[in-house]
């Protein structure tokens, strides 16, 4: 079965620390991105990379970082400079064809709350 | 600076009548548009598209209208049942500019029974 898979489901940490959420897909598709969405909140973009070893500024960085070392992954890290990182994570990712986005296929989301 | 607006937070639809969701967008650049539906503490799921070159696309109970001269764009649900109660994201992306989407707010729509 091809999907996205994010783990954990429910993830808790103290202020200061940095944690990773994790984003897998075998879906074989280029491009992949982290959301955040926050209530009554649309989702608004972290990061995205349409390709290995590269990736993008979205509309609210600061305090995150990624890394694409495989196409399959995309790991999100929540880093303390994070002024409110408790939110709904949501990892997607779609395939780029002839340069141009589709449809985004969307993971379950990973519920982060820092106290 | 939202360029796509969902103007209507919740919409209360009784069950079997129509329900429709609306759009307002700002960029005259946007040339693609999608819904998605989503449950809570899931992620959306890719509802139904549309280009710029249309101005209806249909899939079985669901339909979505786009007027370009009005920016406006609307996802028509007909006959509505329980299991569409779920949260709606219009989006819209500049396909020729850049390779990201622009998400709506959403709009809680309540099946009644």
């Amino acid at each position: 079965d091809g999907g996205i898979t994010q783990s954990p489901k429910y993830l808790f940490r103290k202020e200061g620390q940095n944690v990773t959420l994790s984003c897998e897909q075998n879906l074989n598709h280029d491009a992949m991105y982290w959301y955040r969405q926050d209530p009554g909140q649309g989702l608004r973009l972290i990061y995205y990379s349409q390709i290995v070893n590269d990736f993008q500024k979205g509309d609210i960085a600061e305090g995150y970082s990624v890394s694409r070392e495989k196409k399959e992954s995309f790991p999100l890290t929540v880093t303390s400079a994070q002024k409110n990182p408790t939110a709904f994570y949501l990892c997607a990712s779609s395939d780029l064809v002839r340069g141009r986005v589709y449809e985004q296929y969307f993971g379950p989301g990973t519920r982060l709350t820092v106290t | 600076d939202q360029q796509v607006k969902q103007n209507s937070p919740s919409l209360s639809v009784q069950e079997g009548r129509i329900s429709i969701l609306n759009c307002d967008y700002t960029n005259s650049m946007f040339d693609y548009f999608l819904w998605y539906k989503k449950y809570p503490a899931e992620g959306p799921t890719f509802l139904i598209s549309i280009s710029s070159i249309k101005d209806k696309n249909e899939d079985g109970r669901f339909t979505v209208f786009l007027n370009k001269s009005a920016k406006h764009l609307s996802l028509h649900i007909v006959p509505s049942q329980p299991g569409d109660s779920a949260v709606y994201f219009c989006a819209a992306s500049a396909r020729n500019r850049d390779d990201k989407i622009i998400f709506g707010k959403g709009t809680r729509l309540h099946i009644l029974p």
